[in-house]
């Protein structure tokens, strides 16, 4: 199964700030990554697909990057509403498989 | 507008079976594949499969095999989850989410979830 490893696991950031948070397959996965943010007792939202594609609705301060085995997701502003836990997912291969998860919090 | 509705929460004891539903509307049901993921309390997310509902074929992960069986229901354009043998870390809330389909395979919609929990 391909690992996904995600970093920092935990992240205190202020709104304005501009974070970034980083992916990396355990082989190449093309750009077949997806970021999805999930809220407390919610149902995780995608965010963006194929590497760096925006989901409709989903604010442009949201951008990724990458290929291969190695992609950033950058909030360019904190929000309020942006304090969650955002994950990775590869969709090159079955089993599918996701981060562990970066969990952004307030400073 | 999309919209994924799951059945209620479950509590199982071990060894039982579990049979969650997922409800679509607001677009062609058939025309979407169906993928399941789950999360165990405070954990991440963990694929289990997914459900072509033309058809029915189905994929699962290797984990889940010989446990997980996906079917639909066009009539009713309702995709099944059932998870047999239940362990105590089958506790976990399960969703179903759709399949974007437009080269590369992402979540756009998913379900809010079925809490299941197997306790004795």
């Amino acid at each position: 199964d391909i690992q996904m490893t995600q970093s920092p696991s935990s992240l205190s950031a202020s709104v304005g700030d501009r974070v970034t948070i980083t992916c990396q397959a355990s082989q190449s996965i093309s750009s077949y990554l997806n970021w999805y943010q999930q809220k407390s007792g919610k149902a995780p939202e995608l965010l963006i697909y194929g590497a760096s594609t925006l989901q409709s609705g989903v604010p442009s301060r949201f951008s990724g990057s990458g290929s291969g085995t190695d992609f950033t997701l950058t909030i360019s502003s904190l929000q309020p509403e942006d304090f969650a836990t955002y994950y990775c997912h590869q969709s090159y291969y079955t089993p599918y498989t996701f981060g562990q998860g970066t969990k952004l919090e307030i400073k | 507008q999309v919209q994924l509705v799951q059945s209620g929460a479950e509590v199982k004891k071990p060894g039982a079976s579990v049979k969650i539903s997922c409800k679509a509307s607001g677009y062609t049901f058939t025309s979407y594949y169906m993928h399941w993921v789950r999360q165990a309390p405070g954990q991440g997310l963990e694929w289990m499969g997914i459900i072509n509902p033309n058809g029915g074929s189905t994929t699962y992960a290797q984990k889940f095999q010989g446990r997980v069986t996906m079917t639909r229901d066009t009539s009713t354009s309702t995709v099944y989850m059932d998870l047999s043998s239940l362990r105590s870390d089958d506790t976990a809330v399960y969703y179903c989410a759709r399949d974007r389909r437009d080269g590369y395979t992402s979540f756009d919609y998913w379900g809010q979830g079925t809490l299941v929990t197997v306790s004795s």
